[in-house]
């Protein structure tokens, strides 16, 4: 079946430090490849999406690209701020293998930035 | 209209007690979708509505009932919870089959405590 792993943390960076969150995942079909955030006490938010091998999803300084050839998507951003503290979920969405339209999460990494 | 909503927040509720979870979004998505989130876990697919019919039962208990009266509208009915089931529900939305392309939409989550 479908995974998603990432690296679970805790990351405690100090602010305009790099980050990078690695994330690798198998799938049976041909996923689409997402990073959520989640702020403390608040829902899911869609950070970036790639939808195809060598995509580049970006957003608030966050970059992940579609690598197929390792099967990543690791999530960087070259410089953090506190206001970045938050759980960071990898997930694929895959329609091959009768998955239906299901997420497939990774098990999340929180990051702390301190000031 | 780009949001999921759901309410309420907040709910505490006995073990005897039934109760209902609402979840409403206007954009148009024709599948919907309840996750559990525990503590420091990612979510995990409960239910899933495709096209107003219920096409995944991630073999939930049956003191958990969705309901799907339209659309837009997606209620969760408890009843009999254990106190194990204190969690986040999260509902979420996306535009059928292209939620594997774009994404899902979350809402903020109601925080359920069963005392």
């Amino acid at each position: 079946g479908d995974s998603v792993t990432q690296m679970e943390g805790p990351v405690t960076l100090s602010e305009e430090a790099c980050l990078t969150i690695n994330c690798t995942y198998t799938a049976t079909g041909y996923p689409s490849l997402f990073w959520y955030v989640q702020y403390p006490g608040e829902g899911l938010q869609l950070l970036l999406k790639a939808t195809k091998a060598d995509d580049k999803g970006s957003n608030k300084g966050f970059e992940a690209t579609y690598r197929k050839e390792t099967t990543s998507f690791h999530l960087e951003k070259g410089s953090v701020q506190v206001s970045d503290s938050a759980v960071y979920f990898c997930a694929l969405s895959d329609v091959g293998g009768g998955s239906n339209y299901k997420l497939t999460f990774g098990k999340g990494t929180l990051l702390t930035v301190n000031p | 209209d780009t949001e999921v909503t759901q309410t309420p927040k907040h709910l505490v509720m006995g073990m005897t007690n039934k109760k209902s979870l609402k979840c409403e979004q206007h954009m148009g998505h024709r599948a919907m979708y309840w996750y559990k989130q525990k503590a420091k876990k990612p979510p995990e697919l409960m239910f899933v509505y495709s096209y107003e019919k219920l096409s995944i039962n991630e073999s939930v208990p049956s003191r958990f009932s969705p309901e799907c009266p339209n659309s837009s509208l997606l209620n969760l009915h408890l009843h009999a919870l254990q106190p194990e089931d204190s969690a986040l529900y999260l509902c979420a939305s996306s535009q059928g089959r292209t939620g594997y392309n774009y994404g899902y939409t979350f809402g903020s989550g109601t925080r359920l405590t069963v005392v």
